[in-house]
């Protein structure tokens, strides 16, 4: 769904350098959840944000990577010393509330493509 | 814990023709929804169809429909009239009521090629 924007679509990292994703929810949503998809793979849950809280982040590698979600601004996953590993597609999706199963529709935004050389 | 098994890596169908994507589940939940979703070669996830699993009907929506049969845990993805532009990877996903019930959890995914 056009709502979720992400960006930037494709980002190229050699090794070392750090990779930001960025995820702007839907108007008027307040959670943001992150998935990743790995070749060959379906997505795979990281993490679920509110605002200036993380409520969940059960999905996240140990090391490497974190998740914010500020007052003001965009949800960003950020990727430290990016390994060739870290090659995937990395989807965000929103929602207004807590996303029980009354929430019958689950949108993502386009993804972000990062490719490690 | 939650699985989702799509057992078809790929499938073919002639255009204007029905095809139908397996998708079986795992759950222990009483309370469940079932997802489809399209993600075509640009990339990006489409949603096409819910059902939850208390619904009494089976949930259509226009060309989907989803063949959901409850005692077998399943929820077969139908796509009618095949389309050239059906071409495309098919998830099928599912979230629980109890616990973390705002993750959704994955199968594979089907890689359907629709042939003119």
């Amino acid at each position: 769904n056009a709502g979720v924007m992400q960006n930037p679509r494709h980002l190229v990292r050699r090794r070392g350098q750090e990779a930001r994703l960025r995820c702007s929810p839907m108007k008027g949503h307040s959670h943001v959840y992150w998935y990743r998809q790995l070749p060959e793979e379906g997505l795979k849950f990281m993490v679920y944000l509110q605002k200036e809280n993380i409520i969940d982040e059960s999905g996240m590698p140990k090391e490497r990577f974190s998740a914010e979600f500020p007052k003001e601004g965009p949800s960003i996953l950020r990727i430290q010393q990016v390994v060739r590993g870290d090659s995937a597609a990395y989807f965000c999706a929103s929602s207004p509330e807590f996303g029980g199963l009354m929430n019958t529709e689950a949108f993502f935004g386009q993804g972000t493509r990062l490719t490690v050389v | 814990a939650q699985k989702i098994t799509q057992t078809q890596p790929g499938m073919f169908v002639q255009e204007k023709e029905a095809v139908t994507l397996d998708c079986t589940y795992d759950t222990s939940d009483p309370s469940y929804g079932l997802f489809w979703y399209k993600q075509p070669s640009s990339g990006e996830m489409i949603f096409l169809i819910y059902q939850g699993s208390y619904d009494q009907q089976n949930a259509t929506e226009g060309r989907y429909s989803l063949n959901f049969q409850k005692a077998r845990k399943s929820a077969n993805l139908v796509i009618s009239a095949s389309q050239l532009g059906d071409s495309a990877m098919y998830f099928c996903a599912m979230r629980v009521r109890g616990g973390s019930n705002y993750k959704l959890t994955f199968g594979k995914g089907t890689l359907l090629t629709v042939n003119p």
